[in-house]
């Protein structure tokens, strides 16, 4: 079946721009995660979905990042006025459930590039 | 605060030779562990994971992992490498909540 997808794969924006990364998950899965991975690191955690509702935003860095899932399926990353800062890899990963004990399957990632 | 380490920045290893990939963790309450790889320009891919019970557990493509609670481990292993297992490797845990923490990685190199 069909794997969690994120589009765009790649994303250049100019400094000051806003931007909107978006997810789509595994069908079925209820949460829903997103994660930035700097060059050299782990993937950070950002912020995590069950259904519809944020359950843990503990990871966004500052009020530029939010998040939604309106639906309970895909979730758009928006961040306003983008700082160079923000340039990394982002990450979704969606799993069946919301348990930690539940893996997680990640899309390919957007790449954002802050000029 | 929960953190992860992965001492190693990489691992070089001869085919066919066993090979071992280090994770110690640090959370306040029961840790679950968990393993992914991540290959060149694909998504990372989950591996294996500890919950409870036995503390070996075997995962994908002939891995498996050894969680040592007094030493705070779980290192990933492999009796005999391939070539095809060179790949970013990611240790992970969760504990108390939905957050899950990431090691920076380890990067295996297997040689042939």
């Amino acid at each position: 079946g069909a794997g969690v997808s994120q589009t765009p794969s790649n994303k250049v924006t100019e400094k000051g721009k806003y931007v909107e990364l978006r997810c789509d998950p595994i069908s079925g899965h209820t949460a829903l995660y997103w994660y930035r991975q700097s060059l050299g690191q782990g993937p950070e955690f950002l912020i995590y979905f069950q259904g519809t509702g944020a359950a843990d935003d503990s990871g966004l860095p500052n009020d530029r990042f939010f998040a939604v899932r309106p639906e309970g399926s895909v979730s758009t990353l928006k961040i306003q006025r983008t700082e160079r800062g923000d340039s990394a890899m982002y990450l979704c990963a969606s799993s069946l459930q919301g348990s930690q004990t539940y893996e997680q399957y990640f899309g390919p990632g957007t790449r954002l590039t802050v000029t | 605060a929960q953190s992860v380490a992965q001492p190693e920045d990489q691992v070089n290893v001869a085919e066919g030779n066993p090979l071992t990939v280090k994770c110690t963790y640090s959370v306040s309450g029961n840790p679950y562990l968990f393993w992914y790889v991540q290959y060149p320009n694909r998504g990372l891919q989950f591996l294996l994971k500890y919950i409870t019970g036995d503390n070996l557990v075997k995962g994908s493509y002939g891995f498996e992992a050894e969680f040592n609670k007094s030493q705070t481990s779980f290192h990933l292993k492999k009796p005999s490498a391939l070539v095809s297992d060179s790949a970013l490797y990611f240790c992970a845990v969760t504990s108390g909540g939905f957050k899950t923490i990431f090691g920076a990685g380890t990067r295996l190199f297997v040689k042939a």
